[in-house]
């Protein structure tokens, strides 16, 4: 598969617990924040979204939470399974063109 | 996503060789955009485009160029590849204001 981050932060979990995933932004000005999930040898997927007028949403095992106070975002995946092992990026959304910065992305390894 | 496909998916080229990577959608999306990725950096923007024939740079445009004939296709070119343009490369493309949807990526080895 490609390798699509040899340097990235690694979470590592047991299979069946809980995973946070974190990001900090750094324009208050976001409005609007994407979770994409990559797996090897595959484009970003997604995952979640929400836009800065909420602090939390739900999704099917996931739910992202915004801080805005503090500019952090994170991604709770619950029961996690090892089809959940992939890297995931953060992106934020900076002015209405719909641009969106990625963030650097983490690697989440599931141990059976 | 199977609505939106790069090809090649694999290319080894020389330097100074001109390369053009393909992408083409079904989504009927108006905005599409070129990223490229390198381990440890993400996902940065080359170049994006609302429409038919409208064409901006993104964050490290230099060294590539664009072609949006047809709202379905969105073509990335480099004139002189270079081997610091060995990467990973991915189509996307949005409605909008709204997520942007990724092709499979074509990986790409300048020698």
């Amino acid at each position: 598969g490609e390798s699509v981050g040899l340097h990235l932060p690694t979470l590592s979990v047991q299979e069946g617990d809980n995973s946070i995933i974190n990001c900090a932004y750094s324009n208050s000005a976001s409005d609007y924040f994407i979770w994409y999930k990559q797996e090897s040898g595959k484009g970003p997927q997604f995952i979640i979204d929400i836009r800065s007028n909420m602090d939390k949403r739900q999704g099917q095992r996931v739910t992202v939470l915004l801080n805005k106070t503090v500019k952090h975002l994170s991604l709770q995946i619950a029961a996690t399974q090892p089809g959940d092992s992939a890297v995931y990026f953060c992106a934020e959304n900076i002015d209405a063109g719909n641009m969106l910065t990625f963030g650097g992305g983490t690697r989440l390894m599931v141990k059976p | 996503d199977a609505d939106v496909t790069q090809t090649p998916r694999n290319r080894i080229t020389k330097t100074g060789k001109r390369i053009m990577l393909e992408c083409s959608q079904t989504k009927g999306h108006d905005r599409m955009y070129w990223y490229r990725q390198d381990p440890g950096l993400g996902l940065r923007l080359i170049y994006y485009s609302f429409d038919v024939k409208d064409i901006n740079k993104g964050e490290i445009s230099d060294g590539y160029s664009v072609s949006r004939q047809a709202q379905a296709k969105f073509s990335l070119s480099l004139e002189s590849a270079i081997p610091n343009q060995t990467a990973l490369y991915f189509c996307a493309t949005s409605a909008h204001i709204d997520t942007q949807y990724f092709g499979p990526g074509t990986r790409l080895t300048v020698l």
